[in-house]
């Protein structure tokens, strides 16, 4: 991966406080969605996915938020770590395999 | 269970060069996936394949980018010649036949000088 922490949207949170990240996506057909972690010099990490017949998934400490109606896609952290720090991606999928990936978010965890 | 490898992990090449970059999948995955990452972007698909065949290749600059995978495993992109422009992550992907989850490579940072 890239170091992507350049001219990105930061979201700075307390060890142990909950972070939300945010992403909108932008095709009403989308029936898929992920959410990737990528931290630096590595490729994009697996976090969770969520289909678009339900509104919320929920994992180890993470969260997906699905709102179809407005487009939005959300992912809560619950505590997080200093391991959580990078740069988080949501990607949507139209039925063809093929992922259009949002812009990144970075995560800064202050210890 | 080994992820997706690809080499080299970084590559700087003067332009109008060629390159090349290599990926093998998860074992069992018939899916392969290149896509391309410019720096605070999010990465973008260039080829994907169902075991042998390229199904999508229509984000992939023919005049100077072209993959293969002979044998519906190990997967090869090359550039040639290479631009400036083409400076970027290499990231390759691979998933299950018709699945979703894509798991992805650490990808090779190509840069044109």
């Amino acid at each position: 991966g890239e170091s992507v922490g350049l001219h990105l949207p930061t979201l700075s949170v307390q060890e142990g406080d909950n972070s939300i990240i945010n992403c909108a996506y932008s095709n009403s057909a989308s029936d898929y969605f992920i959410w990737y972690k990528q931290e630096s010099g590595k490729g994009p990490q697996f976090i969770i996915d969520i289909r678009s017949n339900m509104d919320k998934r929920q994992g180890q400490r993470v969260t997906v938020l699905l709102n179809k109606t407005v487009k939005h896609l959300s992912l809560q952290i619950a505590a997080t770590q200093p391991g959580d720090s990078a740069v988080y991606f949501c990607a949507e999928s139209y039925g063809n395999n093929r992922l259009a990936f949002g812009k990144g978010n970075q995560v800064v965890v202050i210890p | 269970e080994a992820g997706v490898v690809q080499s080299p992990r970084y590559k700087i090449i003067e332009k109008k060069q060629p390159v090349a970059f290599w990926c093998n999948p998860i074992s069992g995955h018939n899916t392969l996936y290149w896509y391309r990452q410019n720096l605070g972007q999010g990465p973008e698909l260039l080829i994907r394949y169902e075991n042998e065949e390229a199904v999508d290749d229509s984000q992939l600059p023919k005049d100077r980018f072209s993959a293969e995978r002979l044998k519906g495993v190990d997967s090869t992109l090359k550039i040639q010649p290479a631009e400036l422009g083409d400076s970027a992550v290499y990231l390759c992907a691979s998933s299950f036949q018709q699945g979703r989850e894509q798991y992805f490579g650490p990808g090779t940072r190509l840069t044109v000088t």
